[in-house]
């Protein structure tokens, strides 16, 4: 079957580093998108990773290992506005497989 | 400005009728996608085109039916067969890269209540 996972909900401090992870099982792989997606909106692009590594944009990076069905999302000095749904999405056989998405809370 | 619009932003219906809901870009992308979202949840795939008049059923295509007849315009009708239609709708399209993603970008959504 196809199985993408993420935490459910995470809560982390305004100015902190948080760190979103993502495994899947998918039948095949072209690439793993992060989407953010705040409450009551549609969701907005990220970034897209096909090969393994880190790639940083701003104060949020992804990293991506094939190898281990593995991703993360890392987003640097927190503000509240970071306070939203992260949606991981896996590619495969040029099919979006969506995962729940994981519900960052920040506090003060 | 390119982008997608729905139409409306909200929509209240009576239970047994059916209602049509409306996703246009001029983005000139050539696939276009419908997808649910319910509270909590992730998004579900309810139908996708990919070119003008094809489109092949999602994972919960049941009690919905679409129509492609411009690249622009890709209406969803909500039925009275669906069971549980309340729910979040977004509309989404997507073009190609050279990496074989097809990044999706998404309309504002229409928020469906049903009583």
């Amino acid at each position: 079957g196809q199985n993408i996972d993420q935490p459910t909900e995470m809560t982390a401090t305004e100015g902190a580093i948080v760190q979103i992870n993502c495994t899947y099982q998918t039948s095949g792989f072209n690439g793993l998108f992060w989407y953010q997606q705040h409450a009551g909106e549609a969701p907005t692009f990220l970034s897209y990773n096909v090969l393994d590594g880190l790639e940083e944009k701003g104060r949020f990076s992804s990293f991506l290992s094939r190898s281990k069905g593995y991703s993360y999302l890392l987003l640097k000095e927190l503000q509240m506005k970071d306070s939203a749904s992260y949606l991981c999405a896996v590619t495969s056989n040029y099919q979006l497989i969506w995962g729940a998405g994981t519900k960052l809370i920040i506090k003060p | 400005d390119g982008g997608i619009t729905q139409s409306p932003k909200y929509l209240f219906r009576k239970e047994g009728q059916n209602v049509t809901l409306s996703c246009e870009q001029n983005l000139n992308h050539d696939a276009m996608y419908w997808y649910r979202q319910d509270p909590g949840q992730g998004l579900r795939l309810i139908y996708y085109s990919q070119i003008v008049n094809d489109f092949q059923k999602g994972d919960i295509a049941e009690g919905y039916s679409v129509s492609r007849e411009k690249k622009e315009s890709f209406p969803l009708t909500v039925t009275s067969a669906q069971k549980n239609p309340t729910a979040f709708y977004l509309c989404a399209s997507s073009i190609r890269d050279t990496l074989g993603g097809d990044t999706q970008y998404f309309g504002p959504g229409t928020r469906l209540t049903v009583l």
